[in-house]
């Protein structure tokens, strides 16, 4: 059984770099085509930062383009987020996610439980 | 950017009760439409897919229907475990979520 599990600083200075990483256990991560990354506000709700195929390729939120970085590490079989330049509205609880392929039909089906990071000082 | 809404933002309803969420996309995308639901404390799970497709393992009381700019998520008879969050996805581009429609207690 497939499982993600987010881990990195759950604290972060403004103007710094969060760091996170997406461990996947249970399934190779060559045999899924994309890992996302989502994260979650009060104020904005679920917001999709971005998708990293097996192979390297990305797509990013146009909203956050020119900050966030998103790689794959085969050998380790996890994924990774970098979001460059944060501020206090980048607090939130990100996730990492599966992207599940029907057809021609994204949609996220396995999650991990979701780490909380804080920008502060 | 393609914008999803959801209406209501929350209901109230009681267990039994035959429960609709409508979910509008700011343009047409087909049946590019996920729906998921979240309880308090849990990340998003996945219930309908391509709009109408029920997820493996979910209740067949879950059920999706729409195509084009409106969609609707039912649940045909409400269960406890099933006062939640309700959330639509579109992927047809990238992907956007709607603001979630809050199932509670009445």
């Amino acid at each position: 059984q497939i499982q993600l599990q987010e881990s990195g600083p759950g604290l972060v200075k403004p103007s710094g770099t969060l760091s996170l990483t997406c461990a996947v256990s249970g399934a190779s991560i060559s045999n899924s085509n994309w890992w996302s990354w989502v994260r979650q506000t009060p104020g904005k709700g679920l917001e999709w930062i971005g998708e990293v195929s097996h192979s390297g390729s990305t797509n990013y939120n146009p909203s956050l383009r020119g900050r966030v970085t998103i790689s794959v590490d085969k050998s380790k079989n996890q994924f990774s987020l970098k979001l460059n330049s944060v501020t206090a509205a980048d607090t939130a609880v990100y996730y990492c996610a599966r992207d599940f392929l029907f057809d021609y039909y994204y949609s996220m089906d396995v999650w991990g439980k979701g780490t909380t990071v804080t920008v502060s000082s | 950017d393609i914008q999803m809404t959801q209406s209501p933002p929350s209901l109230s309803a009681s267990v039994g009760d035959r429960v609709t969420i409508t979910c509008r996309a700011s343009q047409t995308i087909s049946t590019y439409l996920n729906w998921y639901q979240q309880r308090p404390g849990e990340a998003p799970k996945l219930l309908i897919y391509a709009a109408s497709f029920l997820q493996s393992g979910v209740s067949s009381r879950f059920s999706g229907s729409g195509s084009g700019t409106e969609f609707t998520l039912t649940i045909s008879s409400l269960q406890p475990e099933d006062f939640a969050i309700y959330y639509c996805q579109q992927s047809y581009r990238g992907f956007t979520f709607g603001p979630g429609t809050k199932v509670d207690v009445k």
